[in-house]
């Protein structure tokens, strides 16, 4: 079935540097990757998304890049804050409803 | 809108003990979902709605059985809780196929 990894498990950054998690899947039919943000004892929200037809989409001062040839994406953060700590997921869908989840990256910045 | 809504917020059975868990979503969305998150493991799904009146399983389904009850409403049941079944809960929603899921507050579940 569709596995995603992802990559690292934990990342620390200073404030105002740029984080780059990354993630590959393994499912050829994989054509949505969303990503997620999680605080700390809150839910899960959705941060930004891209679907297979798309290499690169742009939300101020978040990115996803998508290679489907490699089959990995990933999402870019510049000029952290604080408030940028979190965990971050990454998920794949491909066939039938499943989106399968990454194991998440926990992001501390720094002040 | 109060979006996707879960009940209870905690909860903890004893290890042979049933219960089930409560979701809700005022989105008019058409695919519902129940993940268990588990310390480094991610969101690991357990069932999914496609649509009213169909369920399916996910990556981790034994022990557990859901109920699409109407477009809005999808509740997940433990029979015979364990230990293993120890996690946060969490319902969700999705307008179509592939798209954003909206998340409840989540469940927090203790067996002992």
């Amino acid at each position: 079935g569709e596995n995603v990894e992802q990559h690292p498990s934990t990342l620390s950054v200073q404030e105002g540097d740029s984080a780059v998690i990354k993630c590959t899947y393994s499912d050829s039919a994989s054509n949505y990757f969303p990503w997620y943000k999680q605080e700390l004892g809150k839910r899960p929200q959705l941060i930004i998304d891209i679907r297979s037809n798309v290499g690169e989409k742009k939300d101020q001062r978040i990115a996803v890049t998508l290679n489907k040839t490699a089959k990995h994406f990933s999402l870019h953060i510049t000029e952290t804050q604080p408030e940028d700590s979190a965990v971050y997921f990454c998920a794949g869908g491909g066939g039938g409803f499943k989106t399968i989840f990454g194991a998440g990256t926990r992001l501390f910045v720094k002040a | 809108n109060a979006g996707v809504t879960q009940t209870p917020k905690f909860q903890v059975l004893k290890t042979g003990q049933s219960m089930t868990l409560q979701c809700a979503q005022d989105m008019n969305h058409n695919s519902m979902y129940w993940y268990r998150q588990d310390p480094g493991m991610g969101l690991r799904l357990i069932y999914y709605s496609a649509s009213e009146g169909t369920t399916d399983k996910g990556e981790v389904p034994n022990g557990y059985n859901v109920s699409r009850l109407n477009k809005r409403e999808f509740s997940l049941r433990l029979e015979s809780a364990a230990p293993s079944q120890t996690s946060v809960y969490f319902c969700a929603s999705s307008e179509e196929r592939l798209s954003p899921l909206h998340f409840g507050n989540g469940t927090r579940l203790t067996v002992t």
